[in-house]
């Protein structure tokens, strides 16, 4: 069975901290890793990995996939409360076939 | 303005009585998709199609159907809706990834939030 297991459910920040959330995955089949935003409506595209190692990187946003220990990691810097959103993370596991962690909320206090 | 568009925003209906909701992109792209979102459970895909006839199962179809006669329509129904259908639904369209380190923009629409009693 496919699994893409975010971690941790939830945090709470300080402004100006920096939070790091965890996605890994055991599929059958891997395209691609995707990180979505998804505040108080739908969800926003942020990043598509699919080589090891590579980091995006988007303002104070980046993230970095490890397709050996089956893992991706999103790094936010310098948070704003305007960070505050549900941070979801998704396998493709072929062409259009998406499954999706269960997501990490966070939340950064003034 | 590219969007994506679902009709109804909200819906109370009961057990058993079918209903549609709609999905429209005008953005002319191939795929097209259906999430439901529930606590806990993070976003679950119930169905997508890659261009018009060509669909497929997600992670949860069952006690859905959709169809895929227009690019632009992808109409999620349900034929008997049971209580464990109350969630909230995404409908999204993206031109299909490339792969290979591009973009994978999938445009979301606004949601629809169901309740079945």
């Amino acid at each position: 069975e496919d699994k893409v297991v975010q971690s941790p459910l939830s945090l709470v920040v300080h402004e100006g901290d920096t939070v790091t959330l965890n996605c890994s995955y055991e599929v059958t089949n891997f395209r691609s890793l995707l990180w979505y935003k998804q505040e108080k409506k739908a969800p926003t595209f942020l990043f598509m990995l699919t080589s090891s190692g590579i980091e995006k990187k988007s303002g104070r946003l980046s993230s970095i996939l490890d397709k050996k220990e089956l893992f991706s990691i999103l790094n936010i810097t310098a948070t704003q409360t305007g960070d505050s959103a549900i941070y979801l993370c998704a396998v493709e596991l072929r062409w259009g076939k998406l499954q999706f962690g269960a997501g990490t909320q966070v939340v950064v206090t003034p | 303005e590219a969007q994506v568009t679902q009709n109804p925003r909200y819906l109370i209906t009961v057990t058993g009585k079918k209903l549609t909701v709609t999905c429209s992109q005008n953005m002319n792209h191939e795929y097209m998709s259906w999430y439901r979102q529930d606590p806990g459970l993070g976003l679950r895909q119930i169905y997508y199609s890659m261009n018009v006839e060509v669909t497929d199962k997600g992670d949860v179809p069952e006690g859905y159907k959709v169809s895929r006669k227009e690019k632009r329509n992808f109409p999620l129904i349900l034929e008997s809706p049971s209580p464990n259908q109350t969630s909230l639904y995404f409908c999204a369209s993206k031109v299909p990834g490339t792969g290979g380190g591009g973009t994978d923009t999938q445009y979301f629409g606004p949601g629809t939030r169901l309740t079945v009693l």
